[in-house]
């Protein structure tokens, strides 16, 4: 079974300029998560979709960041215009369900590893 | 805020007994889990315990104390593909936040021959 699918890698770009990732969940995984991961630090969720709904976006940085998950399946994460500070990896996580009881198991993609400079 | 706690940095050698700490304070708890991270690639799920207690999978096993606020994950007869960041986060239960994983800075572990 294939896992979650991430692009590109790698990006670098100038300051300014817009960037956009794009995921592929895992087939038949409702919960969508972007998550972004400085340096030395852990992962930290951005967004988390069910289904094609944005259910928890609070930690988004709506004034530069968007994203969207048309038909429930694939999503895209942009940013525009990015700053220096933009520079982390960029991880797409999905998981089977998300239920109230127990957390499920969420299974990450390698992840964009995006410079700013 | 939250605050999950882990050593930043860990040695052992090969075949060794390591045990990494996490502890945390958060509004609310809903299960802890340890991830597995080797430099550039995907965190890997390794473990998850919502009761006190702990809870083996092989060489693995990780601990949970929920009045401490505290968990480890314990690896025996390490090898050198042991080597990784090891990552403990939290996930809550209320609210908004209700399921949101908060991670720990992660614990690199370095095995030597």
């Amino acid at each position: 079974e294939a896992g979650v699918v991430q692009s590109p890698r790698y990006k670098i770009i100038e300051k300014k300029q817009p960037v956009a990732f794009w995921c592929n969940p895992i087939s038949g995984h409702n919960t969508l998560y972007w998550y972004r991961q400085n340096l030395g630090q852990g992962p930290e969720l951005l967004i988390r979709y069910e289904n094609e709904e944005a259910v928890d976006d609070s930690q988004l940085p709506k004034d530069r960041f968007s994203a969207e998950r048309l038909k429930g399946v694939d999503s895209t994460l942009k940013i525009q215009p990015a700053e220096l500070g933009d520079s982390a990896v960029y991880l797409c996580a999905s998981s089977l369900d998300w239920g109230t009881r127990r957390p499920n198991e969420q299974f990450f993609g390698p992840g964009t590893r995006l410079t700013v400079l | 805020g939250q605050n999950i706690d882990q050593p930043t940095e860990m040695t052992a050698t090969e075949g060794a007994i390591v045990q990494i700490n996490c502890t945390y304070q958060t509004s609310g708890f809903n299960g802890l889990f340890w991830y597995q991270q080797h430099a550039g690639e995907a965190p890997t799920f390794l473990s998850y315990n919502v009761l006190d207690g702990l809870e083996e999978k092989g060489r693995f096993s990780s601990f949970l104390s929920r009045s401490k606020g505290y968990s480890y994950l314990l690896l025996k007869e390490l090898q050198m593909k042991d080597s990784a960041s090891y990552l403990c986060a939290v996930s809550l239960d209320r609210g908004s936040t209700l399921g949101r994983l908060y991670f720990g800075r992660g614990t690199q572990l370095t095995v030597w021959p």
